[in-house]
């Protein structure tokens, strides 16, 4: 399989606790995207890397929030002491170093539920 | 204002049915457009790219009028299988924004 992979792809947890998710692009794609999309909204860009590089990261990314790509190929996306308000489908993509002009290709994305 | 509005819908439209979504956008730079498809609990994937000239994938359509910063998408012949939400989307320093997405239903 070549596309983007996310795992887990469910993930329900208690309020308060961690949790992390991961995600392999295709991997000659350079770029990667976190979003985030909850019911009825389009998704929100959270953070996106070039190769290691974390380049720009929303403000809807709190100071909970962490993701990491450490060698340029997977990433993950970790976030702490999780709040019933984190439950949402995070989703993420990955494109070529000139992937804007030519769209992304999303993994099937991690669907949270913090109870 | 958001970024990137769109009407959330429902279409409701019979099968045979021509319909088109609209989309508008904010940021006067943004060079690049698209329309996303994303079925009920699936990922977002690609449906096409958006040009100021237009462009025709089979029953679908897309245009692009930059003085406007407005986007459409026209769908022929309406399938059951189109049911879906339709994204419009664009760039912002190099990085896509989605609008909410316009939910469409085709029915027999």
């Amino acid at each position: 399989d070549t596309g983007v992979s996310q795992d887990p792809r469910h993930k329900i947890t208690k309020r308060g606790q961690n949790v992390t998710f991961r995600c392999d692009p295709i991997s000659e794609h350079n770029r990667l995207y976190w979003y985030r999309q909850t019911l009825g909204q389009g998704p929100e860009f959270l953070t996106y890397f070039q190769n290691e590089a974390q380049l720009e990261k929303s403000r809807l990314l709190s100071d909970r929030f962490s993701a990491e790509r450490p060698k340029g190929s997977f990433s993950t996306l970790e976030i702490q002491r999780t709040e019933q308000g984190d439950s949402a489908m995070y989703l993420c993509a990955s494109s070529p170093r000139t992937g804007v002009n030519y769209g992304y290709t999303f993994g099937s994305g991690t669907r949270l539920t913090v109870v | 204002r958001k970024e990137v509005e769109q009407d959330p819908g429902p279409f409701n439209v019979p099968e045979g049915a021509t319909v088109a979504f609209n989309c508008t956008y904010s940021n006067s730079a943004s060079q690049s457009f698209f329309w996303y498809r994303q079925d009920c609990r699936k990922e977002p994937k690609l449906l096409m790219s958006v040009y100021s000239s237009g462009n025709e994938d089979g029953r679908f359509t897309a245009q692009l009028n930059r003085a406007s910063q407005y986007i459409s998408l026209l769908i022929r012949d309406s399938k059951l299988s189109d049911s879906a939400t339709y994204l419009c989307v664009v760039n912002k320093a190099d990085k896509l924004i989605f609008g909410t997405g316009t939910r469409l239903q085709v029915f027999p």
